[in-house]
């Protein structure tokens, strides 16, 4: 069975100031790693997807990384409007083709001016 | 690009009716689309997959009678909760995938409170 952790639950950072949170899974043969935004009473926002372990995707104040267990989410310079929850999902190589993702909790991210 | 509605966005319902949500993908085909439900500080629980065209896979847990999915078209999912109870109260919210690059683009979500 697939599953997704996340780290931390909350985090709580102050303007500017750089951090990174943690998505450690296990699948059984990874098709994709997914991450979203999801603000609240919203849907989740897309953000990236990675594939291969040493690949690295940006956005803005946002780089994505993955290794063959866990990517990060690495956050400069944050500001406020940064604050959401920051979902990780993995799809299964094993599964049907139909894209199914297995969700992590989340992380919830405060940034305080 | 990659836009999906839902409709509505919120909903309020008696225990024992049936409650329709709708969930469109406005600029693309979608042959496979995924509903989820979502409480209160927790993450998304896949309910069911929808193809196009045939019957929806539904997760271990889920009863197919009591949430009918329809994907009628390559831009319209239904999902429909027959004879709600409070219990059914949750946030649902569909995704739809485009297969050409293996993403999945969610909708604004559906707040259904059931009293």
């Amino acid at each position: 069975e697939d599953q997704v952790t996340q780290s931390p639950e909350a985090l709580r950072l102050q303007e500017g100031e750089s951090s990174s949170l943690n998505c450690s899974y296990t699948v059984s043969g990874l098709r994709g790693l997914f991450w979203y935004r999801q603000d609240p009473g919203k849907g989740p926002e897309f953000l990236f997807t990675l594939y291969s372990a040493g690949e690295e995707k940006e956005k803005e104040r946002l780089k994505a990384t993955l290794t063959k267990k866990e990517s990060f989410l690495h956050i400069t310079a944050p500001k406020p409007e940064d604050s959401a929850t920051y979902l990780c999902a993995v799809q299964d190589a094993g599964g049907t083709s139909y894209g199914k993702l297995t969700f992590g909790q989340g992380t919830i991210l405060t940034v305080h001016p | 690009g990659a836009v999906v509605s839902q409709h509505p966005s919120w909903v309020i319902c008696k225990s024992g009716t049936s409650v329709k949500i709708e969930c469109r993908s406005l600029d693309f085909q979608a042959t496979t689309m995924f509903w989820y439900r979502q409480f209160p500080k927790q993450s998304l629980m896949l309910m069911a997959t929808s193809n196009e065209g045939s019957k929806a896979t539904y997760e271990q847990g889920v009863e197919k009678d009591k949430f009918l999915i329809n994907h009628a078209s390559l831009t319209l999912s239904t999902l429909t909760v027959t004879s709600a109870h409070p219990e059914d109260s949750s946030f649902y919210i569909c995704s739809a995938r485009v297969g050409s690059r293996n993403e999945q683009y969610f909708g604004p979500g559906t707040r259904l409170t059931v009293t």
